[in-house]
């Protein structure tokens, strides 16, 4: 079955380590790749997002995400994180006209 | 101008009962998509609406659930004779188009809770 995998399910990390989320995903043709951030109390919000292009995408907060087709993964990566990164990240994939989901990551970041 | 908008945001219920979750969608937003969002797991995708195209329902679990769009805005998600693994949030996110090449906009959800 086609699916979204996110290997983490709790990260925990200090203020200024660095963070990469693992993302993996079973479609094989082309597909639209995202990954959404949950905030406590707030809604999904976007934090980037790969169309076509560049494997190297940038998104909003310092945060980039490498699409690698062989390996079938997105990995989400940021290189210092900070107390206002804890929150759910989740990593989508959208082959058909709906976005399938990972289970989502909670990172945890420590001051 | 505003965003996607959700009601009621929390709704407690019981074993049987019928319930009705409306979405708002983003003025002008052509598609319309249903997400469920149970404990501990991701979100899982249960309906969308794109303009007047009949809705793909492939990932409604139940014929306990349905949902329809009026006037290719507002969409209203029923749950009938309501069970207690219903109980999730329920999200709601339009986009311009289809989700291939558009970015989605997700409400605040809606908490339901089946006693």
């Amino acid at each position: 079955a086609q699916s979204v995998s996110q290997h983490n399910h709790h990260v925990i990390l200090s203020e200024a380590a660095s963070l990469e989320l693992g993302c993996n995903y079973s479609y094989g043709g082309t597909v639209n790749l995202f990954w959404y951030v949950q905030y406590p109390g707030q809604h999904l919000q976007l934090l980037l997002k790969y169309f076509s292009g560049d494997p190297l995408v940038k998104g909003i907060k310092g945060f980039e995400a490498e699409f690698i087709k062989s390996k079938f993964s997105f990995n989400l990566r940021k290189p210092s994180v900070q107390w206002s990164d804890t929150a759910e990240y989740f990593c989508a994939a959208s082959p058909a006209r709906q976005l399938t989901f990972g289970s989502g990551t909670q990172l945890t970041v420590l001051p | 101008g505003a965003g996607v908008s959700q009601s009621p945001s929390n709704k407690v219920t019981e074993k049987g009962k019928d319930v009705e979750l409306r979405c708002d969608p983003i003025s002008g937003h052509t598609a319309l998509y249903w997400y469920r969002q149970s404990l501990g797991q991701g979100l899982e995708f249960l309906i969308y609406f794109q303009g007047n195209s009949a809705p793909d329902k492939s990932g409604l679990p139940s014929d306990r659930f349905s949902a329809e769009r009026t006037g290719g805005s507002v969409s209203t998600l029923t749950i009938q004779r309501t069970q207690q693994e219903d109980s999730a949030v329920y999200l709601c996110a339009s986009s311009q188009g289809l989700v291939m090449n558009n970015e989605q906009f997700f409400g605040p959800g809606t908490r339901l809770t089946v006693l």
